[in-house]
């Protein structure tokens, strides 16, 4: 069974610049998260959606959004970057949300802001 | 917000010795979760636990779920070089039935193992 799949590994982008990075769950997974990891403040809620709706939201600016497509697809953009944004972002999906369900991440993707 | 403080930061062991880390904190969690991250890669779940006192294994590592369900902690024996990686504990806290909104993470301990 496939594992989560993110695209891309690796973006470098400008100050200003907007991002999109995608993530595709395990086969049969429903709930897609997304996570901002960096060395000062570990790992940090974005979103969670689940059947294309965003069932909650993390502490993060509304720079920060995503959506979930039909197939459990889903895609986060940022838009009007800054510095502070460089992070590995990390996508994790789930069966569903209840207990019982871990998280499973993905590679993550690396976004550098210069 | 609700904090898990794990430790410790960082461990430099021998090949073949044990490891033991925590995580713990004053809210109460009804699911407590161990992660390993290598390099470059995103997390990998190691072990789940779901009942205060519950004791789980995975090769050579436990998991125990403590009993005042305000911590948890892992154990690897006989260490290898690739046990080495960042350890991360999460919880789920006590009231929320589902929805990784209220899963928190540790800040992650650090192993290196020396061959």
């Amino acid at each position: 069974k496939a594992g989560v799949t993110q695209t891309p590994r690796y973006l470098i982008k400008t100050r200003g610049q907007q991002v999109t990075l995608s993530c595709s769950p395990i086969s049969g997974h429903r709930s897609v998260s997304w996570y901002q990891q960096t060395p000062g403040q570990g790992l940090q809620f974005l979103f969670e959606y689940f059947s294309e709706t965003q069932r909650n939201k993390g502490n993060f600016p509304g720079r920060f959004s995503g959506r979930q497509f039909s197939n459990s697809r889903s895609e986060m953009n940022v838009s009007t970057l800054e510095l502070g944004d460089s992070a590995l972002y990390l996508c994790a999906s789930s069966l569903g949300t209840g207990l019982g369900s871990p998280l499973h991440f993905g590679n993550g993707t690396r976004l550098t802001v210069t | 917000g609700q904090q898990l403080n794990q430790s410790p930061q960082s461990m430099f062991i021998q090949e073949g010795e044990d490891v033991s880390m925590n995580c713990t904190s004053s809210s109460i969690f009804n699911t407590w979760l161990w992660y390993k991250q290598d390099p470059g890669e995103g997390p990998v779940l190691l072990i789940a636990l779901y009942k205060a006192g519950e004791l789980t294994s995975n090769g050579r590592l436990t998991a125990q779920f403590g009993t005042t369900r305000k911590d948890s902690f892992l154990n690897i024996s006989a260490s290898i070089p690739s046990d080495v990686g960042i350890y991360f504990c999460a919880g789920q806290l006590m009231g929320f039935q589902g929805g990784s909104e209220k899963l928190v993470f540790g800040k992650g301990t650090k192993l290196t193992v020396n061959p």
